[in-house]
């Protein structure tokens, strides 16, 4: 356990579903980031909030909508997703988002778009 | 953006044995951090590099920062089946945000 949980861990919709993934963090760390990791490529940035605000959004298609509704919750909403959208999505949390902080990860929700 | 290298994407290794993984940059690097991820796990945090030509230890694992801070390695020796997974390094952007690289993915065998 690294005090970051998410829900669900596993999700299957089909591409006109509403869905949101739950992230949430106990280690009082102020910095969330959302990652994507498809099959044989690199984990790949997201989003990051720091202190509840966004302070990156990495060309991510609008159909991934985050929300930081405080330092501890983060959710990713999901609409009209592509089945190349299947993937593993990994939140994480750190103290803050400068150089060398420590992120740590949850177990992720392993998404599937039929 | 810059990216970390690393290689091999595959490493099988009999249990026993000694390897080493690398993680290059075109770039100087701030710091280096590494994680581990097991099968159907997540990234887990092992070390952070910071000075050039830093080597640090964990038990079985040796972590070192190259003297241009441009490239790392992990190095395992006595590969044990709990050794399975994927290593990742990860350097810092200009804005302070980790990029990870494709990380190599370890098959222990018995």
């Amino acid at each position: 356990e690294t005090g970051v949980t998410q829900t669900p861990r596993h999700l299957v919709m089909g591409m006109t579903n509403k869905k949101s993934l739950k992230c949430e963090q106990h280690l009082g760390h102020n910095a969330m980031y959302w990652y994507k990791q498809s099959a044989k490529k690199p984990l790949e940035l997201m989003f990051v909030y720091n202190f509840k605000e966004q302070t990156e959004n990495n060309s991510v298609p609008s159909r991934f909508s985050p929300e930081c509704p405080n330092s501890s919750h983060l959710f990713l909403h999901l609409h009209t997703l592509q089945p190349e959208d299947s993937a593993l999505y990994l939140c994480a949390s750190s103290q803050g988002d400068r150089a060398g902080d420590t992120q740590y990860f949850g177990p992720g929700t392993r998404l599937t778009v039929l | 953006g810059q990216q970390v290298m690393q290689i091999p994407q595959y490493q099988h290794v009999q249990e026993g044995e000694d390897f080493t993984t690398y993680c290059n940059s075109s770039t100087t690097l701030s710091n280096i951090q590494w994680y581990k991820q097991r099968p159907g796990g997540h990234p887990v945090f092992l070390i952070q590099l910071v000075k050039s030509g830093e080597v640090k230890k964990q038990k079985r694992l040796t972590f070192q920062f190259g003297e241009a801070k441009k490239n790392s390695s992990l190095h395992i020796t006595a590969t044990q089946t709990t050794d399975v997974g994927t290593y990742f390094c990860a350097r810092t952007d200009s804005w302070g945000k980790l990029q990870f690289g494709a990380g190599t993915q370890v098959v222990v065998t018995p």
